[in-house]
């Protein structure tokens, strides 16, 4: 089924390991998106991408980056894991115009 | 800046009575406006959007939104309940144009009692 693939779905580090969440979709959407979602806090726009090699700094942009080497894949990493960084993660991709995210079905993080 | 307030962070319905769940946003102009849902565990799913012409919107799952300028307000309906339709619910607001990049409220959760 086509959509937004995220890997992993669950993941535990330990404060100061890094890692990558992958985003892969394969909608040919031009514009990523990574979003954290805290409670009471909604969702929070960390990263997005309008384009292939292109970002731009979202909401909550600290101790996270990201690449877009590939129209389909969006990447982020944390190169220093800190617990406050402890979410869910959502990555979403959309076409021009007023259609919509789609989201991938998240990456729960853990770090201890 | 856009931002979006949804003040219920709970709401318990009864099986089978209605719903209505409040959504008000800030923009300086026309927005584009969009209802999401999430079940537990799960990504979030396009409910409906608003971006021109009528007012009222229909969407999947029997919801519906109504758009109204004055109140600066995009609130969700639905006239029975479902045990299913228990989940969360963004509201979640985008500057007109090709590119979205979308502000959500804080969410409400919606219980549904038998």
């Amino acid at each position: 089924n086509a959509g937004v693939t995220q890997t992993p779905k669950f993941r535990v580090l330990k404060t100061g390991q890094s890692m990558t969440l992958l985003c892969a979709q394969d909608m040919n959407h031009e514009y990523m998106y990574w979003y954290r979602q805290d409670p009471g806090m909604g969702l929070r726009l960390i990263h997005y991408s309008v384009g292939e090699g292109t970002t731009a700094k979202g909401e909550v942009p600290d101790g996270y980056n990201v690449s877009r080497l590939k129209k389909q894949n969006f990447l982020l990493g944390l190169e220093s894991a800190a617990p406050s960084q402890t979410s869910v993660y959502f990555c979403a991709s959309s076409p021009p115009g007023a259609r919509g995210y789609t989201f991938g079905s998240g990456t729960r993080l853990t770090v201890v | 800046a856009q931002s979006v307030t949804q003040p219920d962070i709970h709401i318990t319905v009864s099986e089978g009575a209605s719903l209505e769940l409040r959504c008000n946003y800030s923009y300086g102009a026309t927005p584009y406006l969009f209802w999401y849902v999430q079940s537990p565990g799960q990504g979030l799913q396009l409910l409906l959007k608003y971006f021109s012409g009528d007012t009222l919107v229909q969407g999947i799952k029997g919801f519906e939104a109504e758009f109204k300028r004055s109140q600066s307000s995009f609130n969700l309906r639905k006239p029975s309940v479902h045990w299913s339709d228990a989940a969360e619910y963004f509201c979640a607001v985008g500057a007109q144009g090709g590119f979205q990049k979308l502000v959500f409220g804080t969410g409400t959760r919606l219980l549904v009692s038998p």
